[in-house]
């Protein structure tokens, strides 16, 4: 069945510090989003990337769509407290409605 | 306007009960996901439904689980004799079920301790 990996499992920045997490799917995706989950909460759509090599950005988080539509990845530039939680991709194939989440990143933040 | 609507929040149940997690969309939305999600870990598809069909239940166990999402009134998952390895998360979800703008907004999740 579809696999969807993330890596790395875990992420401890310090403040200001740069943070990437990678999501590749075993098939083709016709979609990907991503979801932050804060400790203790439920998970937050952040954006949806539909096209291949589509790359998009909100504020300090750029998220890019590989041009195979297996792989993607979330950057945050310079870091803050407010980042923390985990990053969960979420991939879709052609055909099917369902959202297969990945393995997810959680990141902590060192002030 | 309310988000997804979720309860209970918490649920205890021995072992051998049941369950029944219920979820009520967003207005307007017509279509559910179920997701368990087990601590310190991802999220498990388990169904997708729209009203009155369940569209994909691939990731439902075979026994013991069930979902309905009726005319009226809330999707249910409900979960029969319960055993010590269904407690876990359970997150709801609905979208418009537009394919292509489909964001899933969550509820907060019902979690079920299973003593």
């Amino acid at each position: 069945g579809q696999q969807v990996m993330q890596i790395p499992q875990y992420q401890h920045v310090q403040e200001g510090e740069d943070f990437t997490t990678y999501c590749n799917s075993s098939t083709t995706l016709s979609n990907i989003q991503w979801y932050k989950q804060r400790p203790g909460g439920h998970p937050v759509f952040l954006i949806q990337l539909v096209k291949s090599g589509e790359v998009k950005k909100q504020k300090r988080l750029t998220f890019q769509f590989g041009e195979a539509k297996k792989n993607s990845s979330l950057h945050i530039t310079a870091t803050q407290t407010t980042d923390v939680g985990t990053y969960f991709c979420a991939g879709r194939n052609s055909g099917t409605y369902k959202y297969i989440f990945g393995t997810g990143t959680r990141l902590k933040v060192l002030a | 306007n309310a988000g997804v609507m979720q309860n209970p929040r918490h649920l205890v149940r021995r072992r051998g009960q049941e369950a029944r997690l219920r979820c009520s969309p967003m207005k307007g939305h017509s279509h559910v996901y179920w997701y368990r999600q087990l601590p310190e870990e991802g999220l498990k598809f388990m169904v997708y439904l729209q009203k009155e069909n369940i569209i994909d239940e691939s990731g439902m166990p075979k026994e013991r689980f069930s979902a309905e999402f009726p005319k009226e009134g809330p999707s249910i998952l409900r979960i029969q004799q319960v055993v010590r390895g269904d407690s876990a998360a359970y997150f709801c979800a609905s979208s418009l079920g537009q394919v292509d703008t489909g964001e899933l907004f969550f509820g907060e999740g019902s979690r079920l301790t299973v003593l």
